[in-house]
């Protein structure tokens, strides 16, 4: 079976520090995967996507930036955090082809202070 | 991107039905689904629906789906305390994106 794994879970860190953020997807091969961030009292936004092996899409123009370095891993990162970075990132992973479900990471709430 | 909106609360009282509403603009969506969010997890799916049907139902769960209307709804029937979470809608289009609503919150009130 498939699963998904986010770490850390939970994170705090200073304004201007850096940020890395890791998930890895077991049971699967080329998979689509997903980065998105959910603010406090708000929905789903998509940041970045990708459909192989360093290949990212992104979203929305922002502080941050994605890498998928291998098929399985896809990272969250940050030269310098911005205080509106804080929120819950969510990873998530579909199957390639028409119809392609995603499943959901357990999420990492980070924390800029 | 694509708008996909729901209203962000919804309160209903146990054993009552819940009907949760979702609009979307992209008319070349080919599925749609709704996800649940517990407090302070990931987002499981719940059910999805392929854009020509009109309806499937899932137990407790039915969805409507009217394309014309750009239009999807979730009824849960005989909602319990542990249906309240966040309701999100989402939609797929082609190229592999999907855009999910701003999600609702769904209180049952015992």
């Amino acid at each position: 079976s498939q699963t998904i794994h986010q770490w850390p879970a939970t994170l705090v860190q200073p304004v201007g520090s850096p940020l890395s953020l890791e998930c890895t997807v077991e049971g699967t091969s080329n998979p689509n995967l997903y980065w998105y961030r959910q603010a406090a009292g708000r929905g789903l936004q998509l940041l970045f996507y990708s459909v192989g092996i360093g290949q990212i899409s992104s979203e929305v123009p922002q502080n941050l930036s994605a890498s998928r370095p291998q098929d399985r891993q896809f990272i969250l990162s940050s030269k310098k955090l911005l205080l509106s970075d804080s929120g819950f990132y969510l990873c998530a992973w579909s199957k390639q082809g028409f119809y392609n479900e995603q499943f959901f990471g357990p999420g990492t709430r980070l924390t800029v202070l | 991107g694509e708008d996909v909106e729901q209203s962000l609360f919804l309160s209903v009282r146990e054993g009552d039905s819940s009907v949760i509403n979702c609009t979307y603009t992209d008319s070349s969506s080919t599925y749609l689904y709704w996800y649940k969010q517990e407090p302070g997890a990931g987002l499981q799916l719940l059910t999805y629906i392929f854009s020509n049907m009109d309806m499937k139902q899932d137990q407790r769960l039915t969805v409507l789906l009217n394309k014309k209307d750009k239009h999807l709804s979730l009824r849960i029937a005989d909602t319990q305390t542990g249906d309240s979470a966040i309701y999100f809608c989402a939609e797929r289009t082609t190229g592999n994106q999907f855009y999910f609503g701003t999600g609702t919150s769904l209180t049952v009130i015992p």
